[in-house]
């Protein structure tokens, strides 16, 4: 089946430095990767979507200077958290979708991000 | 906009038994999918069952099945022979030709041996 993986697992990070975050589809390619937030037992909120060769395209209330994605290749897409403060700790998951239709996504294992 | 309301924020049910989850959504599109995804506690989404609008007859997998109102925009989720590994939070989800998953608040569901 469609593996997606996410790396790192988990990061810890000091306020005002930058993280990243990669997501790669290691079986298929993926035009399309999509970006999510998620907070301890609430659901997963849209952060923005991305395309391979173009710019992401950011959901209403994304500030996307603080959340810069890039998708580099048509298996990779990251997610750069800058200029990192205690309330973007989250738990950041990717998804990538198969083919033009968002109806086949696989999910990556997620990353949990903790900013002190 | 497409909105996905599962009203109920948490279920218990005993091993062995039958339950229920419930999920309502609202669209304008006529082509579109529904989907449960589970979240056990390493937080890995996976999905569990999948359907098309445009297919009358409910989706089937093993022990899950759901029951799709396209009228009612209905589409709820039974779990047959509840096990402990079943215990989880659900969401369910909606998308349509802008491919975004729309995601329901979730529920979580507790299994009790």
């Amino acid at each position: 089946g469609a593996v997606v993986s996410q790396h790192p697992s988990w990061v810890i990070c000091k306020s005002g430095t930058s993280v990243k975050i990669e997501c790669r589809s290691l079986d298929f390619q993926a035009t399309t990767m999509f970006w999510y937030r998620q907070f301890p037992k609430q659901s997963l909120m849209l952060m923005a979507t991305s395309n391979e060769g173009s710019k992401a395209t950011y959901e209403q209330g994304v500030e996307k200077d603080k959340f810069l994605i890039n998708h580099a290749s048509l298996t990779l897409s990251t997610l750069t958290v800058t200029s990192a403060h205690p309330e973007d700790s989250s738990f950041y998951i990717c998804s990538a979708q198969v083919g033009s239709w968002g109806y086949e996504q696989y999910f990556g294992p997620g990353t949990r991000l903790t900013v002190t | 906009a497409q909105t996905v309301t599962q009203s109920q924020p948490e279920m218990s049910v005993q091993e062995a038994e039958t339950v229920t989850l419930s999920c309502t959504y609202d669209t304008s599109e006529s082509d579109y999918y529904l989907f449960w995804y589970k979240q056990p506690p390493s937080r890995q989404m996976i999905l569990v069952i999948r359907q098309e609008a445009y297919k009358q007859q409910n989706a089937t997998e093993n022990r899950f099945s759901v029951n799709f109102q396209k009228a009612a925009k209905s589409f709820s989720l039974k779990i047959s022979d509840s096990q402990l590994g079943d215990a989880a939070m659900y969401f369910c989800a909606y998308t349509g030709a802008n491919s975004k998953l729309t995601f329901g608040k979730g529920i979580t569901l507790s299994v009790r041996p």
